[in-house]
């Protein structure tokens, strides 16, 4: 069974600095591309950043230069590291698997992880 | 850049059936793309990638109440006998160079 558990949310001041992780297993962790997707209160579904199982990267508009997107095969560990927070960085991070194939979508997702960004 | 425009809501009864669309902007009718369900209060969850020929596959568990179906630039997700625990919201996803795109959700209640 494939499980996605986030962790590293909390509160954090504007301009600080957040690392979260999401501990994967059930699957071939390095043979996926893995995503984050957030949802700020309220609203809707916004991707963040993708990694491949080689490791290149891809980042929305709203977070480029600011987060960092990595992964430990060997800890089967994917991160996001978040800097520069600001006030609309506020929402539950979702750690995701893609489908693979050609298929850049969403197949498994995590339980989310809240990151408050407030002084 | 493609775009995914949703419907904010829409309602059904119980027992009914209920279609719901996910369109694709110009230029971008040939896109693939997946349906997820949020429960209230819940993480969302995968239903189904959904090819532009109407072909579908659904993930694991997920009820043969729920069927995708395509055409032109519009994809839809066909839910039948409805159910209570289907009142959620419905995002459609889609991908292009480099990004990935969500649509902005649609929230089902069922009546």
């Amino acid at each position: 069974e494939v499980q996605l558990v986030e962790s590293g949310g909390g509160l954090v001041q504007p301009g600080g600095s957040l690392r979260l992780s999401c501990a994967a297993s059930g699957f071939t962790f390095s043979t996926y591309t893995m995503t984050w997707v957030r949802q700020a209160p309220g609203k809707g579904l916004e991707w963040v950043s993708a990694i491949t199982g080689g490791g290149r990267t891809y980042y929305a508009d709203s977070v480029k230069g600011r987060f960092t997107v990595s992964r430990d095969s060997s800890k089967n560990t994917l991160y996001l590291q978040m800097s520069s927070l600001r006030a609309e960085d506020t929402a539950v991070y979702y750690c995701a698997r893609e489908y693979g194939s050609g298929w850049y979508i969403v197949d498994h997702w995590g339980q989310g992880t809240l990151v408050t960004v407030s002084s | 850049q493609v775009v995914l425009t949703q419907s904010p809501s829409a309602s059904a009864s119980l027992g009914a059936s209920v279609k719901l669309t996910c369109t694709l902007s110009s230029g971008h009718s040939n896109y693939a793309i997946a349906w997820h369900q949020q429960q209230p209060e819940k993480g969302p969850r995968y239903l189904m990638k959904l090819n532009s020929d109407g072909s579908h596959s659904k993930g694991d568990g997920i009820p043969d109440r729920f069927s995708g179906s395509s055409s032109g630039a519009e994809r839809y997700l066909t839910i039948s006998s409805l159910q209570s625990e289907d009142e959620a919201d419905y995002y459609c996803q889609t991908w292009s160079t480099d990004i990935r795109v969500f649509g902005g959700g649609t929230k089902l209640t069922v009546l």
